[in-house]
């Protein structure tokens, strides 16, 4: 079964700080890799899009990673704001376009 | 462009009775989603559309949940009749094709509560 973990479940920085959040994925084949911020009583806002031929793609602050040979992508947060307080949800399309979502990171920024 | 908008951002009714959840998708995107988030399940497609054409319904829960898009501007859906475990958050999306480099735009969900 494809799926799509995300670590860790939630985590708490300091404001200032940075932090990397983590998702593996078994999906294939794969088609690109999505990493989306969502507002508590929003819906999700894409922050990047990758195929698997990208390394890396950066959209302000958050830069995002993927190794298509081990299945990883990482979301790195540079110098955290109260406002980056969100859940990460990381989630990987299939050649159909069939979206599979991770369960997502809650991340609590802190003054 | 006011994204996807969704109506109303809050339903609490109680068990049996009929739900209608609505959706404006964005002017000129071709493709609709339905989706539902919980806790516990995270976020899940229920059915979408293209050019007002269901696709794939094959995420619908059961025959209680029916979709509708009867213009390109519109999308509905209803569940009849509603159950305490159909209490989730339900998001619309909609996107311009499906190549790797769209994403999708959500709306702001629909909060619903079967009591």
């Amino acid at each position: 079964k494809n799926q799509v973990e995300q670590s860790p479940q939630s985590l708490i920085i300091l404001e200032g700080k940075n932090c990397t959040l983590q998702c593996n994925y078994t999906v294939s084949p794969f088609s690109n890799l999505r990493w989306y911020k969502q507002d508590t009583g929003r819906g999700p806002v894409s922050l990047t899009i990758m195929t698997f031929s990208e390394n890396t793609k950066s959209n302000g602050r958050y830069t995002a990673t993927l190794d298509a040979d081990t299945k990883q992508s990482s979301l790195h947060i540079t110098a955290s704001q109260l406002s980056d307080s969100a859940s990460y949800i990381c989630v990987v399309v299939e050649y159909g376009n069939k979206l599979v979502f991770g369960a997502g990171t809650i991340l609590r920024v802190k003054s | 462009d006011a994204g996807v908008i969704q109506s109303p951002r809050h339903e609490v009714t109680e068990m049996g009775q009929e739900v209608t959840l609505r959706c404006k998708p964005i002017s000129g995107h071709d493709y609709l989603f339905w989706y539902r988030q919980t806790m516990m399940r995270g976020l899940e497609l229920l059915i979408y559309f293209n050019n007002n054409v269901p696709i794939d319904d094959s995420g619908m829960p059961e025959d209680r949940f029916s979709a509708k898009m009867p213009n390109a501007s519109f999308s509905t859906l209803k569940i009849q009749p509603s159950e305490p475990r159909d209490s989730a958050v339900y998001f619309c999306a909609s996107s311009l094709g499906t190549a790797p480099l769209y994403g999708y735009t959500f709306g702001s969900g629909t909060r619903l509560t079967v009591v």
